[in-house]
């Protein structure tokens, strides 16, 4: 079936924009997470949702960082007045629960870059 | 939180010998620990994971060890071949929820020598 999929797969921005990343999780996956990878680094966590569950922010690396998840299914990324130091890729992923134990599916990220 | 450190960095082998990647991890809650494959450009795809609860998991030529008392779990290659040449990472996650996320290693750049 339907994997991940996320848009745009690449974004370039002026700093102090605003820019916003989607993503689609896989049908029936009630947990999605997102992911920011830097260059060359690992994978760091910023926040994750549980069906219509307010999320738990404290991940995210900034105020200027927001996210929400309308309907249970579809979530944006927003980052309000972009810095060069946003600029990296922004991968989402979702599994079928929220359990600790349950794979994680990601999509092919976004790759952000902020001039 | 969690930490989880990741070595070696980047790895070369010849084609056919064994790599093996190791990760130690702090938070004794951790409970799952995935491993994960991400060539260049390319998503990262999960290949093999473990749960508290087993000691070692093994599919075809991939291993994973984990060692709870001492809190490190290990990735084991056999018979590399080219197309395992990647970027490969560790992550581990704690019992309680999705609240944590996966917490990742750094990374271990495989390059697999013909």
């Amino acid at each position: 079936g339907a994997g991940v999929s996320q848009s745009p797969s690449n974004k370039v921005t002026e700093k102090g924009k605003d820019v916003e990343l989607r993503c689609d999780p896989i049908s029936g996956h009630t947990a999605l997470y997102w992911y920011r990878q830097s260059l060359g680094q690992g994978l760091e966590f910023l926040i994750y949702f549980q069906g219509n569950s307010a999320p738990d922010k404290s991940g995210l690396p900034s105020d200027r960082f927001s996210a929400e998840r309308t309907g249970g299914s579809v979530s944006t990324l927003t980052i309000q007045r972009t810095q060069q130091e946003d600029s990296a890729v922004y991968l989402c992923a979702s599994s079928v629960r929220v359990r600790s134990t349950d794979t994680q599916y990601f999509g092919p990220g976004t790759r952000l870059t902020v001039l | 939180g969690e930490n989880v450190e990741q070595h070696p960095s980047t790895l070369s082998v010849q084609e056919g010998d064994s790599a093996v990647i190791k990760c130690t991890y702090s938070d004794s809650a951790s409970n799952y620990f995935p491993w994960y494959k991400q060539e260049l450009g390319k998503r990262p795809q999960l290949i093999i994971d473990i749960r508290s609860n087993v000691g070692e998991k093994k599919d075809q030529r991939i291993a994973v060890t984990l060692n709870k008392t001492a809190k490190h779990f290990s990735l084991h290659i056999t018979e590399t071949q080219p197309e395992d040449s990647a970027v490969y990472f560790c992550a581990a996650k704690r019992s309680g929820g999705g609240a944590d996320g996966l917490t990742f290693g750094k990374g271990t750049h495989l390059i697999i020598q013909p």
